[in-house]
Formats: structure tokens, sequence, C-alpha cells
């Protein structure tokens, strides 16, 4: 079958720095991707891995190993509007992404 | 253009009712997907269209669900005799046909069932 999996819920402080990690087991891989979703809106890209290393846009970055199924999303100098659900999501044989069910993120001051 | 587009952004339906969404994706993207969302889930696939073509539409969907993309533009999703479990956010993306395939979301329709 095919499976993402990432924590429920983290919590971190503003300005600090935090890793989610996000694992998959998946048919076939083009590529993984990282959406930021806030409460009640769409969700909206972040990144893209499809080659293994890391990735850096900002104060987001982005690592991929594809032999071990797993990727995590570095987001640095956190800020309160960073407080969202970050969403893994790996490109299947067929081009369709599997989605993971989300990593709520909350930031305190 | 201003992006993915849906309507309506709220629905509130009564138990038995019929529902339509309707999606209006990037103009330029050959693909549209369908998705549901609920509370603390990650979106959950329903169906996706290849110009006008449907080329899947999940297992999981009831034959109370049924989309259409008639000229392969817009797309509208129809709900059958609504039950109370399908309640929740409806998602449209859109993207182009290449092996980069980044999803580019509407704003989501919630539907609230009664």
């Amino acid at each position: 079958g095919q499976n993402i999996d990432q924590p429920t819920e983290m919590t971190a402080t503003e300005g600090a720095i935090v890793q989610i990690n996000c694992t998959y087991q998946t048919s076939g891989f083009n590529g993984l991707f990282w959406y930021q979703q806030h409460a009640g809106e769409a969700p909206t890209f972040l990144s893209y891995n499809v080659l293994d290393g890391l990735e850096e846009k900002g104060r987001f970055s982005s690592f991929l190993s594809r032999s071990k199924g797993y990727s995590y999303l570095l987001l640095k100098e956190l800020q309160m509007k960073d407080s969202a659900s970050y969403l893994c999501a790996v490109s299947d044989s067929n081009y369709q992404l599997i989605w993971g069910a989300g990593t709520k993120l909350i930031i305190k001051p | 253009d201003t992006g993915v587009s849906q309507d309506p952004r709220h629905k509130i339906t009564k138990r038995g009712q019929n529902v339509t969404f309707r999606c209006d994706p990037i103009s330029e993207h050959n693909r549209l997907y369908w998705y549901r969302q609920t509370l603390g889930q990650g979106p959950e696939f329903l169906t996706y269209f290849q110009n006008e073509a449907q080329l899947e539409k999940s297992r999981l969907l009831s034959d109370r669900f049924s989309a259409e993309r008639p000229k392969g533009s817009f797309s509208t999703l129809e709900i059958q005799r609504t039950e109370q479990g399908d309640s929740a956010m409806y998602l449209c993306a859109s993207s182009l046909a290449t092996t980069y395939n980044e999803q580019f979301f509407g704003p989501g329709t919630r539907l609230t069932v009664l």
C-alpha cells in the first residue's frame, strides 16, 4: 500500500528552528512536495524535491533521501505567521499526489 | 489569471438534497483535480481530469458523486442525496500535465450537511 507518515502536531518558539519529518512508501516516486495550509484556507506550495539533498528557499529548506524514503522541512527564524499545517505529498508512478495527514505547527511567543 | 477559483465558498444544505460545486482552473492548466478534506487530515483524492477526460476516480467515491469537465475548462462536482458524512471542505486544484505536476489549489467549498 501507499503510506505517508508525519507527526500530527509540533510546538516551537518564535525565532527558533523546527524540523518536520516525513517518511513515505509509495508505488513509484516522481518527487516530493511540501505545502503549507493555514486553518480554513487552501494548501499553498512551499517546495519540491526530486533528487537527494537539500533545497534552500529563504527561511525554509527541504531535504530528501530517496533510499531512506525520508524528507524533512526545516523552518528557521520562526514567526507567528508560520503557525499552520504542513503537508507532505509524494508524486507516485502515475504522477498522482499521495498526501500525508499534515503536521500542525504551533508557534509560541 | 488570478488562480483557481471555486464557487460557492460555503454551502449549507439539508440531508438528502443535491449540491453542485464549480471550479475554474488556471487557464493554461490541462489537469484538474477534486479533493475532499476533513479537519486534521490531508486532502483525500476524489477524481481528476486531463482536458475533458476523467482519467481516474477514487474507489472510495460512492455513486452519489459525479464530476464533469465538459469543455476541458471549468469543472463541476455534484453530490446527490447528501449525507452528514459528506460535510467537508471540497478542494479543486489544477496543474500542467508534466512530470513536475505542481498543483495549485482553489480556496475550497466548505459543505455543511444538516
